[in-house]
């Protein structure tokens, strides 16, 4: 067990559906990252916060947003979803901006 | 580009030594890691090391790094059943986001 917890397990949703997955860090990690894996595209960096703030994006779709609380944990919404959004998302955290990364067990999103 | 590059499959017996093999793309890559994945699970960190150092070993698994070709290597020894397993490498770029390979599928054979 990383210390890292994601909600839902699973998720099962329609096209043009908006869903929430939300990630708790470990205790004392500052920093939380969202990784996306599907199997035509492998596993994917979508964005890094810290501390509350947005601190690098990479391939993430203009449909998803995240925001880190003010009690560290974060929140993935993706909007208008498409069948290729169908993935596995993970949640990592780390204590800070260059240290190793934790991740959760996952959120298995699939879209029909 | 910013592939990680890794071989897609070993099969090795029970008892032997497993090696993985990765290369990578930024030299100034500060972390390079290796990520373990059971079928249906999260990804487990197993190991990382610094880029500064040549290897890094912990227990059964030992870690070569060289620097000049961009290779990173993670040798198992006394492989079990219960390492069969994908592992990924990832190095980590722009100082926190990580590029991870396609990852390895390790199968043990009893």
């Amino acid at each position: 067990d990383s210390g890292v917890t994601q909600t839902p397990k699973h998720l099962i949703t329609a096209t043009g559906q908006r869903v929430t997955l939300r990630c708790s860090p470990r205790s004392g990690d500052l920093s939380v990252y969202w990784y996306q894996q599907s199997l035509d595209q492998g596993l994917q960096f979508l964005i890094q916060y810290y501390n509350g703030e947005e601190r690098a994006k990479g391939n993430i779709l203009e449909r998803f947003s995240a925001q880190q609380f003010p009690d560290l944990h974060s929140e993935l919404n993706l909007s208008s979803l498409e069948l290729g959004d169908s993935a596995l998302y993970f949640c990592a955290s780390s204590v800070g901006l260059v240290y190793e990364q934790y991740f959760g067990p996952g959120t298995r999103l699939t879209v029909t | 580009g910013e592939d990680v590059e890794q071989s897609l499959f070993l099969s090795v017996r029970e008892g032997d030594s497993s090696v993985i093999n990765c290369t990578y793309t930024d030299s100034s890559s500060t972390y390079l890691y290796w990520y373990k994945q059971e079928p249906g699970a999260g990804l487990q960190l197993l190991t990382y090391i610094f880029s500064n150092m040549d290897m890094k070993q912990d227990q059964r698994l030992t870690v070569l790094l060289n620097k000049k070709d961009k290779h990173l290597s993670l040798r198992i020894a006394d492989t079990q059943t219960g390492d069969s397993a994908i592992y990924f490498c990832a190095e980590s770029k722009d100082g926190n986001k990580l590029v991870f390979g396609a990852g390895t599928i390790l199968r043990v054979k009893s």
